[in-house]
């Protein structure tokens, strides 16, 4: 059984970073058959994907549009685990991120998820 | 980027009642479309797959049909465990996107 736990602060400053951490048990990060994502909610964007790194012979991220230029999706392979770095954090950024596996056609099947982290941008 | 479209994005229903709840993708999506179910305060949980494959312990009662643009979630005999919050998704391209969900609440 796979099982995804997320950790990280709930506040962050605007201007500042947003890192949070998911640790994979059940399975690798390094696994050729599966993707690593994050993915936030909110009640102004709804469900929405941030972005995904995956094992094939190298390591690949893809990334969504809207935060291209401020996000890091990372892997660990010695903790087994993931990382998010989401810089230069406003507001609109406010949400509940959730760490996710991805699996089956185009690994963007999310069959696992952690259990989300709120994550407020405020002074 | 491919827009699903979800309706309605709210509906009453009783228990043991049907419930029927629909997506529609802007681009042709194959059978890459998943349904989600999300409780308060909890993760999505997959449902379905592959527009009509149920995950491993969903009960029978869930079912999903449709292909190309136009999918269809149905909960026959509602159960109270049932009244939740539903997303489809699509994941046939990057970046995978959500439908803007809908709640079903009971009557």
């Amino acid at each position: 059984q796979v099982q995804l736990q997320q950790s990280g602060p709930g506040l962050v400053r605007p201007s500042q970073t947003l890192s949070l951490t998911c640790a994979i048990s059940g399975d690798s990060v390094s696994s050729d058959s599966a993707a690593w994502n994050w993915i936030r909610q909110s009640p102004s964007r709804g469900l929405e994907w941030l972005g995904r790194t995956y094992y094939r012979s190298r390591w690949y991220n893809d990334y969504a549009l809207s935060v291209k230029s401020r996000i890091s999706i990372n892997p660990d392979t010695s903790k087994n685990q993931f990382s998010l770095q989401l810089n230069s954090v406003t507001p609109e950024d406010t949400a509940v991120y959730y760490c996710a596996r991805g699996a089956s056609y185009q690994m963007l099947r999310f069959d696992y998820w952690g259990q989300g982290t709120l994550v407020t941008v405020s002074s | 980027a491919i827009q699903l479209t979800q309706s309605p994005s709210s509906l009453s229903a009783s228990v043991g009642g049907r419930v029927t709840i629909t997506c529609r993708a802007s681009q042709g999506i194959s059978s890459a479309l998943a349904w989600y179910q999300q409780k308060p305060g909890k993760a999505p949980k997959l449902l379905i797959s592959d527009a009509s494959s149920l995950e491993s312990g969903v009960p029978s009662r869930f079912s999903g049909s449709g292909s190309g643009t136009d999918f269809t979630l149905t909960i026959n005999s509602l159960q109270p465990e049932d009244f939740a919050t539903y997303y489809c998704q699509q994941f046939n391209s990057v970046p995978p996107s959500f439908g803007g969900g809908t709640k079903v609440e009971i009557k």
